[in-house]
């Protein structure tokens, strides 16, 4: 079956507009996970969702970040007033369920921010 | 602070050889230690996992040891090919929570 999709798959904006990341993640997945990638950080989680709600927000770096997630299945991640610090590649991942083990990840969708 | 902590970060083997990275931990809640694979421009593929009540686990030329005394653990490829050249990530989740924590990665090449 599909895995999962994000797009877009690169974002170029400049600084200070908001942008919005698109995670699609496979299907009957109940469990949801952003993570950023950046050469500086590594692999850093963001957020966690379990069906529509966010119980572990404990990742967002500022209050400029925010998730949300409809209909037990599509994710956006929005990033406002971007900063040149955010510039990495956002990653989605999804798991079967809350506490199941294997992550799987998508592609990523590298942002620039100029 | 970093909470997983991965060496080298770079490794150079010859094929056929057995490359080794190595990870350290802090955080005894920590319970599920995954290793995942990942390729230029795309996402990590989970490789082999491993869990605190076991020293040693192998799923085909992947093999995990590990030491909870000393709060380590470790990737060993065998019979090592071109193909395993990747970054590879150690990570770790604390039990009762979702997000993983990444040591920082090994960039491996493995030359023919």
């Amino acid at each position: 079956g599909a895995g999962v999709s994000q797009s877009p798959s690169n974002k170029v904006t400049e600084k200070g507009k908001d942008v919005e990341l698109r995670c699609d993640p496979i299907s009957g997945h109940t469990a949801l996970y952003w993570y950023r990638q950046s050469l500086g950080q590594g692999l850093e989680f963001l957020i966690y969702f379990q069906g529509n709600s966010a119980p572990d927000k404990s990742g967002l770096p500022s209050d400029r970040f925010s998730a949300e997630r409809t209909g037990g299945s599509v994710s956006t991640l929005t990033i406002q007033r971007t900063q040149q610090e955010d510039s990495a590649v956002y990653l989605c991942a999804s798991s079967w369920a809350r506490g199941t083990d294997t992550q799987y990840f998508g592609p990523g969708t590298r942002l620039t921010v100029l | 602070q970093q909470q997983v902590k991965q060496s080298p970060q770079s490794l150079i083997v010859q094929k056929g050889g057995i490359p080794i990275i190595n990870c350290a931990y802090e955080n005894t809640a920590f319970d599920y230690f995954p290793w995942y694979q990942q390729f230029p421009g795309k996402g990590p593929a989970l490789l082999i996992a491993i869990r605190p009540d076991v020293s040693e686990k192998k799923e085909g030329r992947f093999t995990i040891s590990f030491n909870k005394s000393a709060k380590q653990f470790s990737l060993h490829i065998m019979d090592s090919q071109p193909g395993d050249s990747a970054t590879y990530f150690c990570a770790a989740r604390r039990g009762g929570a979702d997000g993983l924590t990444f040591g920082k990665g090994t960039h491996l090449i493995i030359q023919p």
